[in-house]
């Protein structure tokens, strides 16, 4: 079943405002990344976090790891027309095996001008 | 450098037709991967290679195969189309394994009616 949950599925924002996405694991992670894909598409790496509680900055954007290292947020503060896309956050997940990398279903977001 | 390309870019097939993904890197990524997405849903591994000769399954294998002759290709088959598989397939490559960053190719959009 699904092992990495992604809230909200959707989020619309006026220009400006702000935009924070969450991720859940059901179990620890070693490690996450986070991708966006603008419409039309393919997924781009943003980012990748390791170490409990760590906290990351890209300009706008703000990555945070738990302490737990079950759940991630990402942060946009004063989003832009150009923020636009679905952010996916994924954590490597042992199956048949072997770790395989297990994506989100992504939070949606449109910036409304 | 060119990255992950794949082709074809659109595909409509008909139930029962089979056809051949290609995927190729130029980045000399030992591990490559194919996933498929479907509209809402995040991206389900559908098989992956660590290496020339060597694939393994992914979370949504059946009804698809895949070989690694070289390093840079990664061909995904579909044999007997089934509206099922009717998605986006991205091809994507890392360095390392899954907690390394994976890079992306554009896609491709496949249409089985």
């Amino acid at each position: 079943g699904q092992q990495v949950m992604q809230i909200p599925q959707y989020q619309h924002v006026q220009e400006g405002e702000d935009f924070t996405t969450y991720c859940n694991s059901s179990t620890t992670l070693s490690n996450i990344q986070w991708y966006k894909q603008r419409p039309g598409g393919h997924p781009v790496f943003l980012i990748q976090l390791v170490k409990s509680g760590e906290v990351k900055k890209q300009k706008r954007l703000t990555f945070q790891f738990g302490e737990a290292k079950k759940n991630s947020s990402l942060h946009i503060t004063a989003t832009q027309t150009t923020d636009v896309g679905t952010y996916f956050c994924a954590g490597p997940y042992s199956g048949a095996g072997s770790y395989q990398l297990t994506f989100g279903k992504g939070t949606k977001l449109s910036v409304i001008p | 450098n060119a990255g992950v390309t794949q082709t074809p870019k659109f595909r409509i097939l008909k139930i029962g037709q089979s056809m051949t993904l290609q995927c190729t890197q130029d980045m000399n990524h030992n591990y490559m991967y194919w996933y498929r997405q479907d509209p809402g849903m995040g991206l389900k591994l559908i098989y992956y290679s660590v290496g020339a000769g060597i694939t393994d399954k992914g979370e949504v294998p059946n009804g698809y195969n895949v070989s690694r002759s070289t390093t840079e290709d990664f061909p995904l088959r579909l044999e007997l189309a089934a509206p099922s598989q009717t998605s986006v397939y991205f091809c994507a490559s890392s360095y390392g394994g899954f907690t390394d960053t994976q890079y992306f190719g554009p896609g491709t959009r496949l249409t089985v009616l």
